[in-house]
């Protein structure tokens, strides 16, 4: 049972706009900033957003995140199938002192 | 071009310890703080411990605290992960992490492809 709780999965078809869930607590994302992360298939994850909406330069800008009270967002425009990975939430917890990540989205492009 | 690579992985009985190293490339380590994040087999990513750019802030996840210690070489680029206490349930991919900051969480900006450890006895 992660601290962060993502849905198990998502999907969309190419050149769509999705948007992946994260859901939290005062602890932690009500308190702190959100980080995203992608992890492809038999890869290293990546980060694509820190800062709740601040993306590094190599991470295109189809990539944007948001957050509001203990919830937050990474919306995913034009869709394409080298999206297709797990994305993985994460905040540092006040409370427990450390960070915590959510379960994780597997993301499919139809 | 940054560079992160662990090693020192492998099988170890339930009790035994080992020790993980992370060899940094391309950067600057003593600017940044250290991070090593495991994922168990088909599961997600679970952090392990910070290390601020100097070694004075140092924090652990719940589930390895008293068991695991990290601690850096800022001159010879080496992160290290001493694990005591191995239990089964420690079994995963290692990864150490950069930071963008040099002390507290902001974002893990490179990552190591990681070292697999399995204990098991």
């Amino acid at each position: 049972q992660s601290v962060l709780t993502q849905p198990l999965s998502a999907s969309g078809a190419p050149g769509q706009r999705i948007t992946l869930s994260c859901s939290g607590s005062s602890s932690n994302i009500g308190a702190n900033s959100v980080s995203w992360y992608q992890q492809l298939p038999e890869a290293a994850p990546k980060l694509l957003i820190c800062g709740n909406n601040e993306r590094p330069s190599d991470v295109p800008d189809r990539f944007s995140g948001s957050k509001s009270g203990t919830s937050a967002s990474l919306a995913i425009s034009g869709l394409q199938s080298e999206d297709e990975a797990d994305y993985y939430c994460a905040a540092w917890d006040d409370r427990l002192n450390g960070l915590v990540f959510g379960g994780g989205t597997k993301l499919t492009v139809l | 071009q940054v560079q992160l690579e662990e090693s020192g992985g492998g099988v170890v009985q339930p009790g035994r310890s080992l020790k993980l190293t992370c060899e940094i490339s391309g950067f600057t380590l003593m600017n940044h703080a250290m991070h090593w994040v495991r994922q168990a087999p088909g599961k997600g990513l679970e952090w392990v411990a910070i290390l601020s750019y100097e070694g004075s802030h140092e924090k652990y996840a719940d589930s390895v605290k008293g068991r695991f210690t990290i601690s850096r070489d800022n001159y010879k680029n080496i992160v290290y992960l001493q694990m005591d206490g191995l239990r089964v349930e420690d079994t995963a991919v290692y990864h150490c992490a950069k930071d963008r900051n040099g002390v507290y969480y902001y974002g893990m900006e490179a990552w190591g492809q990681g070292t697999t450890v399995t204990v098991s006895s």
